[in-house]
């Protein structure tokens, strides 16, 4: 499989949990991004990475949520102390420096926070 | 006012008719995407226009740069085709501003 993967793709958790939140990107992809949607809404930019440095994030991106991409290939984005207003669906994608062809999307991880 | 608009917002169609999604943007572009997203499925790229106009299958997805509009159509509906599609922009800072997506129903 040579798309964006995510995992997991559902995740229910109870409200004050942690989670976090997989996205494995094209391998040659050097840039990748998290975004989030809620229902009935596109999706928002959360935060981008070029390789392994995070360029830019939104102010929807909250001292509770943190983005890694260690080693510039995979990236994890991490909700701690969940609240019920965190439920949506985190897509994550990938493309190349300067480009906007080949903006490839994962599947999604869909979050319930219960 | 958002930067990319959508409409309709929902549509109900019978199976074989001819449907048109429209998408307004206000932003300068380097290309637009159009996107399909299944019920709690993740999202599909169709198409990535930057002038003209592609097909492929059933779609066809046209840009008219000078208008800031594009449109995705879709050929002989059919009942698979329901889903929720997206017009998403990208400028040359590699930003991206969506819509709100149309949902599009496919009556048998």
């Amino acid at each position: 499989d040579t798309g964006v993967s995510q995992n997991p793709r559902h995740k229910i958790t109870k409200r004050g949990q942690n989670v976090t939140f997989r996205c494995d990107p094209i391998s040659e992809h050097n840039r990748l991004y998290w975004y989030r949607q809620t229902l009935g809404q596109g999706p928002e930019f959360l935060t981008y990475f070029q390789n392994e440095a995070q360029l830019e994030k939104s102010r929807l991106l909250s001292d509770r949520f943190s983005a890694e991409r260690p080693k510039g290939s995979f990236s994890t984005l991490e909700i701690q102390r969940t609240e019920q207003g965190d439920s949506a669906m985190y897509l994550c994608a990938s493309s190349l420096v300067g480009a906007v062809y080949g903006y490839t999307f994962g599947s999604g991880t869909r979050l319930t926070v219960v | 006012k958002n930067e990319v608009e959508q409409s309709p917002q929902n549509l109900t169609a019978q199976e074989g008719e001819f449907i048109t999604i429209n998408c307004s943007y206000s932003v300068g572009i380097s290309a637009l995407h159009w996107l399909q997203q299944h019920p709690g499925g993740g999202i599909v790229s169709l198409f990535m226009l930057s002038s003209g106009k592609k097909k492929h299958g059933r779609l066809i997805a046209t840009i008219n740069i000078q208008e800031k509009h594009s449109s995705l159509h879709i050929t002989a509906s059919h009942p698979r085709d329901s889903a929720v599609y997206i017009c998403a922009v990208g400028n040359t800072g590699n930003q991206f501003y969506f819509g709100t997506g149309t949902s599009l129903t496919v009556i048998p």
